[in-house]
């Protein structure tokens, strides 16, 4: 049972244009919803996160909206770039399991130039 | 920037023979973790850490073995390998579970 849902799986958009993923969870005990972004050869880092107290964050260009009631997340990348083609990934923390966060499956983002 | 560190960074090895993936960090974190992933594929968690002494299975099943004797070294170890090993592994590592840092991966081949 997949914990956490994201989609869609692979995302084209035209640079300037709004890239939008979007994640879904079942488990109303996670507490902290962060966002990976992947380069090819790389290893995933942190992107931006949100806790369920409040119902959007911005850091430049990406914004979390969060829709607690829904038990929906997403991530919104304004005026995308083709430095953003990367693969993204949502992942949930449960609040009594702090060892493990749970990964959605990524969505691989191209930037068209 | 995390300092989390990987080697081999590539690896290209025989059927059958034993390789060791590296894994250090220095930032004193308790929680060590070894993800496998095929190319900008999904992340499998195979292997965790609470700390010294303490290492658990995870969500995939995995031939490869880990070992924490001392807090800034994880490595993973594979007895005999099989072209199915073949894949990208990650380790990473936390402090109360907040954010995960992640190395930048050991890229392994079995031919």
């Amino acid at each position: 049972q997949q914990q956490v849902k994201q989609s869609p799986q692979s995302l084209i958009v035209q640079k300037g244009g709004i890239s939008i993923i979007n994640c879904a969870y079942e488990n109303t005990a996670f507490d902290y919803f962060p966002w990976y972004q992947q380069f090819p050869g790389k290893g995933p880092a942190l992107l931006i996160a949100i806790r369920p107290d409040v119902s959007e964050k911005k850091e430049g260009r990406f914004t979390i909206s969060f829709n607690k009631s829904a038990k929906q997340f997403s991530l919104h990348i304004m005026d995308s770039q083709p430095g953003d083609s990367a693969t993204y990934f949502c992942a949930a923390r449960h609040m009594n399991r702090d060892d493990k966060i749970i990964f959605g499956k990524g969505t691989r983002l191209h930037i068209l130039p | 920037e995390a300092d989390i560190y990987q080697t081999p960074r590539y690896l290209v090895i025989g059927t059958g023979k034993k390789i060791t993936l590296e894994c250090s960090q220095t930032m004193g974190h308790d929680k060590m973790y070894w993800y496998q992933q095929d190319p900008g594929m999904e992340l499998h968690l195979i292997h965790y850490s609470y700390g010294v002494n303490s290492t658990e299975k995870g969500d995939l099943s995995s031939e490869s073995t880990v070992s924490r004797i001392r807090t800034e070294h994880f490595p993973l170890t594979l007895e005999s390998a099989r072209p199915s090993h073949t894949s990208q592994y990650l380790c990473a590592s936390s402090v109360a579970g907040n954010t995960i840092y992640f190395g930048e991966g050991s890229w392994l081949t079995v031919v």
